[in-house]
């Protein structure tokens, strides 16, 4: 068990760009989720999968935001034409198919510039 | 989703005990009580969760009130270790599945 690896750990952007972070989960762990945490607040909740499904989709995302879990493995999060506001930590959880417990990645620090 | 209040923070000194207040008075009969913390630069980690009966586990203990309006996490000896941003959250079924609201969370400060 080597635990959620998100990749990168830190991303400075200028606006207006795109910008991809991947999630790799525990191994055969089926369900996924993402979150976005700005600072002083708790996560809030983006999307989620299980297995290949993505099954729901926050209002906080955006049609600029798409994720993406091909093979229900590995995930991607992408968001096209950053804005300053898109600045905040991305986080990426996985969870297995009877446990209560969710665990989190250490997350990607988007900056957009 | 039903709402939990939290304290914004708290104070411990090392080696004393710490409870952590946790009032979730609109809980549904099938809300599970979730306790997460966060420490620094840290993804949140998974510290415990009950339905009506108290927990323990090698992290802390869950003492939860018997109309389940609001609980409360122990930490018997807290270590400096323990700061953290400790989150209690309500997990319903829905159709996230098992999608965690969070919110703002009690800061702790543990002193030597």
């Amino acid at each position: 068990d080597t635990g959620v690896s998100q990749d990168p750990r830190h991303k400075i952007t200028k606006r207006g760009q795109n910008v991809t972070f991947r999630c790799d989960p525990i191994s055969e762990h089926n369900r996924l989720y993402w979150y976005r945490q700005t600072l002083g607040q708790g996560p809030e909740f983006l999307t989620y999968f299980q297995n290949e499904a993505q099954l729901e989709k926050s209002r906080l995302l955006s049609d600029r935001f798409s994720a993406e879990r091909p093979k229900g493995s590995f995930s991607t999060l992408e968001i096209q034409r950053t804005e300053q506001g898109d600045s905040a930590m991305y986080l990426c959880a996985s969870q297995g198919r009877v446990d209560e417990k969710l665990f989190f990645g250490s997350g990607t620090q988007l900056s957009v510039l | 989703d039903a709402k939990t209040t939290q304290p914004n923070s708290m104070e411990s000194n090392e080696e004393e005990p710490v409870h952590l207040p946790c009032n979730h008075s609109t809980i549904s009969g099938t809300d599970y009580i979730h306790w997460y913390r966060q420490l620094p630069s840290q993804g949140p980690e998974y510290v415990i969760h009950g339905l009506t009966s108290n927990v323990n586990n090698r992290m802390a203990s869950l003492a939860i009130a018997e109309d389940r309006k609001s609980s409360t996490l122990i930490l018997h000896r807290a270590t400096l270790r323990d700061a953290a941003v400790y989150y209690c959250i309500l997990r319903g079924y829905s159709n996230s599945g098992y999608a965690l609201n969070f919110g703002k969370g009690t800061s702790l400060l543990v002193t030597p």
